[in-house]
C-alpha cells in the first residue's frame, strides 16, 4: 500500500468554481502535512502547511482529518493562474512521502 | 529567499556514460535530498543526507551514488547511465529549524540515449 494516495485527476473546472482535492495517508504516526504546487516543467513549491485545526490562506483552505487519515485542499473562486499540479506531502519520522499529484486546469 | 541551484536544466548522455548532477544550496541547510520524478509515479527518493559526508539510501538507490563533501553541495552520480534513468531529477534541501519544509531546485531533465 502506498504511503500517500491522491486522485491524479485531471480536474478541469471553469473560472470561479470551487474545487477540492483529497489525499489519504496510510501511517497513523505521520506527523506533518503539506500541500505543494508544481507548475508545468517547474519544481514543486510549498503552498501551505496543514493543521488539524484547519488553515486558510486567501482562497485556499487546508484541512487535516487524523481519524480518517486524509488531508484536503479547497480552492474557492478558481483563477486561471491556479492551473497546476497539487502534491500532498506527509512526513513520518525523517521521511517525506509525496503523492503523485492532482492536475488542475482552470478553464476561461 | 532560499536558493537551491542545480547545475544543468537539460542534459543528454549516452548509455554507459558516468553522469554527475550537482546541487548547491545557499541557506546553510543540514538536510539535502535527491529525487526523480516520472509521470504517474510522482517523486521518488533516491538518496538523502543529514550532514556532511553522511548519506542514506532512499526508496530507489540502485544505479546511483551520492557525495556530500561540503555542507552546501550534494552530488548525484550515475556510474553507468542507462535508458531507464531518463527522468527529471530534483534536488531539495531543508533546515533543522524548519525540518519539514523542503525547498527544491529547478530540476535537471536527463535523457539517456
Amino acid at each position: 500500500r502506498k504511503e500517500v494516495e491522491q486522485d491524479p485527476g485531471p480536474f478541469n473546472v471553469p473560472e470561479g468554481a470551487t474545487v477540492a482535492f483529497n489525499c489519504t495517508y496510510s501511517n497513523s504516526a505521520s506527523q506533518s502535512f503539506f500541500w505543494y504546487r508544481q507548475d508545468c516543467r517547474k519544481e514543486p513549491k510549498l503552498l501551505m502547511s496543514v493543521y488539524s485545526s484547519g488553515n486558510e490562506d486567501g482562497r485556499f483552505t487546508a484541512q487535516l482529518n487524523r481519524a480518517s487519515q486524509y488531508i484536503s485542499l479547497l480552492i474557492r473562486d478558481s483563477k486561471l493562474s491556479d492551473s497546476a499540479t497539487y502534491l500532498c506531502v506527509v512526513t513520518t519520522g525523517n521521511q517525506f512521502y509525496f503523492g503523485t499529484g492532482t492536475s488542475l486546469t482552470v478553464i476561461p | 529567499d532560499v536558493k537551491v541551484t542545480q547545475s544543468s536544466r537539460y542534459l543528454v548522455k549516452r548509455t554507459g556514460e558516468k553522469v554527475f548532477l550537482e546541487c548547491v544550496q545557499d541557506m546553510d541547510h543540514e538536510n539535502m535530498f535527491w529525487y526523480r520524478q516520472d509521470p504517474g509515479l510522482g517523486l521518488r527518493l533516491i538518496y538523502f543526507s543529514y550532514d556532511v559526508k553522511m548519506k542514506e539510501k532512499g526508496d530507489i538507490p540502485e544505479g546511483y551514488s551520492v557525495s556530500r563533501e561540503k555542507k552546501e553541495r550534494f552530488s548525484l552520480i550515475l556510474e553507468s547511465a542507462s535508458t531507464n534513468q531518463t527522468s527529471m531529477y530534483l534536488c531539495a534541501s531543508s533546515g533543522d529549524k524548519a525540518k519539514n519544509i523542503q525547498y527544491f531546485g529547478a530540476g535537471t531533465r536527463l535523457s539517456v540515449l
